[in-house]
């Protein structure tokens, strides 16, 4: 059984660029939830994905965006990047059916913008 | 609208001795509770989880956590820390996403735990 995988690892961009992490939910889970933790700090609820649809929402712009796909793997978006959204984004799957939900995350992508 | 409070930014203890991490949260409903662990440069891995029932549950590598429905907490033990116990742990909080997943998970900002030989 394969884990939360994200891509990539590091990476770094100049203010306005726009910038896609990538996700692969692990085996099974149909459930997919972004997440920003800026330098010490606790991560902060993106969005969700269930079936391809976002299912909930927390306190970001509109230039943060998503996609899930039909395998359950899933995209993040960000457009007009500012230096605030330097931070680790955490992706999470997780399955309705197995222990009420339990996320597992991934290692994460650390985002810096310059 | 949901929160979680971990008081203690950073707590440093003897290798052996006993730990306690505080965690206080808002929610308007019957809460899902959970620690997590983050080493440095890594993600989050579950320490452990309340749902229901028996208040006082027991987690991976020896830690409980005891949910105060009346003190709104969920502290974290662990009777005898090791130094590969220094991380740091997040309490956060949710609840059911009516026939999903939890939905939004509330993370409090951490404590760091600094482990001495």
């Amino acid at each position: 059984e394969t884990g939360v995988t994200q891509s990539p690892t590091h990476l770094i961009k100049t203010r306005g660029q726009q910038v896609t992490l990538r996700c692969s939910s692990q085996s099974g889970h149909n459930t997919v939830s972004w997440y920003q933790q800026a330098l010490g700090q606790g991560p902060q609820f993106i969005f969700q994905y269930y079936r391809e649809e976002e299912n909930g929402r927390g306190n970001f712009p509109p230039r943060f965006s998503g996609l899930q796909f039909p395998n359950y793997s899933s995209e993040l978006n960000v457009n007009a990047l500012e230096l605030d959204d330097s931070a680790l984004y955490l992706c999470a799957s997780s399955s309705p059916r197995e222990g009420n939900g339990e996320l597992f995350f991934g290692e994460g992508s650390r985002l810096t913008v310059l | 609208a949901q929160s979680v409070t971990q008081p203690d930014i950073h707590i440093t203890v003897s290798e052996g001795a006993s730990l306690e991490l505080r965690c206080n949260y808002s929610y308007g409903a019957t809460p899902y509770l959970f620690w997590y662990v983050q080493s440095p440069g890594q993600g989050l891995q579950l320490l452990l989880k309340y749902f229901s029932g028996d208040t006082l549950v027991q987690g991976i590598k020896g830690f409980e956590a005891e949910f105060k429905r009346s003190q709104s907490s969920f502290n974290l033990r662990k009777p005898s820390v090791h130094w590969s116990d220094a991380a740091e742990y997040f309490c956060a909080v949710g609840g059911n996403a009516g026939g999903t997943s939890y939905g939004k998970l509330t993370f409090g900002q951490g404590t760091i735990l600094t482990v001495h030989p």
